[in-house]
């Protein structure tokens, strides 16, 4: 099986920019969570989404939203981007939403915002 | 609220050695899950091992093993027979059991950088 994919896997963005960024789970997988990971703040989570519904929802400003489509494929947005969105934005499916199932990673978008 | 704590931001261990990575955390809840993470130099997060709170035994898978003190609430990671591979950042989490709430998310520490010398 595939693992779990991001696209991109590396961007540059301006201050105030919106940026989208694109995560497919692994097939079968229904529950994807997203998780911003930076120095300082180390790795904080954003949101879950399960069967295209946001379940649960980290301690994040509005701008941060995201959407989980038909397929489990789910998108990130970021809007009125800051420099201090630059980080690594990962994202992680599991198959289903129970407390036991493991969570897989994918390799990451790194954010760089200028 | 739950918290995790990894209080080595750094270690090193010579090739063939033990080294082992310390984890406490904080929670009124008593039932969930421990897990050690590995996230390797520009590479994927991938679990390396994961304890279940109400299993009193440690687990073990290969050359990893945990050393879980419920009641202490520390989980610390064994890693015996080091070898260069091993090299990555570990990271400490947590999740809930209780259905509901915030059974999706992990908690994680702030990591431990693991050094192999050979």
């Amino acid at each position: 099986k595939a693992g779990v994919t991001q696209t991109p896997r590396y961007l540059i963005k301006t201050r105030g920019q919106q940026v989208t960024l694109s995560c497919s789970p692994i097939s079968g997988h229904r529950s994807v969570s997203w998780y911003q990971q930076t120095p300082g703040q180390g790795l904080q989570f954003l949101f879950e989404y399960f069967s295209e519904t946001q379940r649960n929802k980290g301690n994040f400003p509005g701008r941060f939203s995201g959407r989980q489509f038909s397929n489990s494929r789910s998108e990130m947005n970021v809007s009125t981007l800051e420099l201090g969105d630059s980080a690594l934005y990962l994202c992680a499916s599991r198959i289903g939403q129970g407390g036991s199932y493991e969570q897989y990673f994918g390799p990451g978008t790194r954010l760089t915002v200028t | 609220a739950q918290t995790v704590t990894q209080s080595q931001p750094e270690m090193s261990v010579q090739e063939a050695e033990t080294v082992t990575l310390s984890c406490t955390y904080d929670t009124s809840e008593s039932d969930y899950y421990l897990f050690w993470y590995k996230q390797p130099p520009s590479r994927q997060m991938i679990l390396v091992i994961r304890q279940e709170a109400y299993k009193q035994q440690n687990a073990t898978e290969n050359r990893f093993s945990v050393n879980f003190q419920k009641a202490a609430k520390s989980f610390s990671l064994k890693i015996s027979d080091s070898q260069l591979g091993d090299a990555a950042m570990y990271f400490c989490a947590y999740r809930t059991r209780n259905y509901g709430g915030s059974q999706g998310n992990l908690i994680f520490g702030k990591g431990t950088k693991l050094s192999v010398k050979p």
